[in-house]
């Protein structure tokens, strides 16, 4: 199965700030790949699809790239309801794996 | 809106068998691949399992596999996930999801395995 590395696995962050999060893929996936945002207690909402494409309803300040098998998601000025579980996903190939996640929490 | 609707969750012996379902609304339910993910206490993400709109063909994890099947109902827009010999590590909050890239999500639904 292809591994999705992600990292970091946690962030303190204050709001204003701008905030990476990255996943490495174990081969080459295209740009199958999406991002996802879970609010503590609630259901996981798509953000970034396509590793770029931002979701319909989803704010600017969220970004995804690409450079080769290494994902990013960008988050610029934090704002509250960003604070959050991160996760990334791989719609490339069968069985689809996500990322460990990443907490972003408040400094 | 699109809505996603689990049941069937519970609370179940090791070795025991369950069979969750999800009511789909809201969209064009044969047009969409649906997929199964399911999240433990505390812990991340983990997709299980996912069922084409095209053909059928079921598609998992290989923790799951050979234990778990994925099936739909077209005519009555539901997607269900037949779980046997069930492990206390199967204990999860399971969600019903939408498409391959997984655009909407069910509420979940809580499976516990425990004797």
């Amino acid at each position: 199965a292809i591994q999705m590395t992600q990292s970091p696995s946690s962030l303190s962050a204050s709001v204003g700030d701008r905030v990476t999060i990255t996943c490495r893929a174990s081969q080459d996936i295209r740009d199958d790949f999406g991002w996802y945002q879970q609010r503590p207690g609630k259901t996981p909402k798509l953000l970034i699809f396509a590793a770029s494409k931002l979701e319909r309803g989803v704010p600017s300040r969220f970004s995804g790239s690409v450079s080769g098998t290494v994902f990013t998601l960008t988050i610029n000025s934090l704002q509250p309801e960003d604070f959050a579980s991160y996760y990334c996903l791989q719609y490339f190939k069968y069985p689809y794996t996500f990322g460990r996640g990443t907490r972003l929490e408040i400094k | 809106e699109v809505q996603l609707v689990e049941s069937g969750g519970g609370l179940v012996q090791p070795g025991g068998s369950l069979r969750l379902s999800c009511v789909a609304s809201g969209f064009t339910f044969d047009n969409f691949a649906m997929t199964w993910v399911r999240q433990a206490a505390g812990t991340g993400l983990e997709w299980i399992a996912a069922l084409s709109a095209s053909d059928d063909v079921p598609y998992y994890a290989d923790s799951v596999k050979g234990r778990f099947t994925i099936s739909r109902d077209d005519s009555l827009n539901t997607v269900y996930l037949q779980m046997s010999s069930l492990r206390v590590e199967d204990t999860a909050l399971y969600y019903c999801a939408r498409g391959l890239t997984i655009d909407a999500w069910g509420q979940g639904i809580l499976v516990t395995v425990s004797s």
